[in-house]
């Protein structure tokens, strides 16, 4: 069974620098997806940024890039020039699919504090 | 475009009762995922619908029961209530086919007293 590991239960940075989350996986598939979701205090998770496992080159969107070393198993994202609404939980996922039907496996989550 | 949305954002039951927890997918999606997320836990995957049969389960009692209905909206039932059970329940939709990500609603927090 897929597991994935975070292992920064905190992390805080100041506002307009740089942080990065941790996540690292297990798995023994070869062609799988990664995605880092953010969820703030309104409870919404919502999609930050996904890799796909066949690209060796790292997703970005905008001020977020992920680190992905498949060999390693890991994945992290990177936030840049961090911005106070960026503040949340931010939690690591690896989407498996069994016979057509696709489920997320998350990780436990980091919880990001941005000091102005 | 409508995203995804639930119903009610938060009840309380008493131990033993059953709930009903409903969802309405993302304009164009036709797949439903149900989570549940304890507090301070990341979501634990509960099952998956599509074309209104139950696709994949995660390691959750009998007691959690779903529907999906043919407009793709969806209900998430539990009996039996257990303290246990309280927690926010997170509905997620998705495009079966091409589609790699899946959108979720502002979940539901329910409290079991």
């Amino acid at each position: 069974a897929q597991t994935v590991t975070q292992s920064q239960p905190e992390m805080s940075v100041q506002e307009a620098e740089t942080v990065t989350l941790s996540c690292t996986y297990d798995t023994s598939e070869s062609d799988y997806y990664l995605f880092w979701y953010k969820q703030p205090p309104s409870r919404q998770m919502i999609l930050v940024i996904r890799q796909e496992a066949y690209k060796q080159q790292n997703a970005t969107e905008n001020r977020f890039s992920v680190n992905f070393q498949k060999a390693a198993k890991s994945f992290s994202l990177k936030i840049s020039d961090s911005q106070l609404g960026d503040a949340a939980m931010y939690f690591c996922a690896y989407r498996t699919e069994i016979q057509g039907a696709q489920k997320l496996v998350f990780g436990q989550g980091t919880r990001l504090t941005i000091n102005p | 475009d409508a995203g995804v949305t639930q119903s009610p954002t938060h009840l309380i039951k008493t131990r033993g009762q059953q709930v009903t927890l409903r969802c309405s997918p993302k304009s164009g999606h036709d797949t439903v995922s149900w989570y549940q997320q304890a507090l301070g836990q990341g979501p634990q995957f509960i099952f998956q619908y599509y074309e209104e049969e139950e696709r994949q389960r995660g390691n959750f009692p009998d007691r959690f029961s779903g529907h999906q209905f043919p407009n793709y909206s969806s209900e998430l039932n539990v009996n039996a209530l257990l303290l246990g059970d309280s927690a926010l329940y997170l509905c997620a939709s998705s495009f079966r086919q091409g589609s790699y990500e899946q959108y979720f609603g502002p979940g539901t927090r329910l409290t079991v007293t």
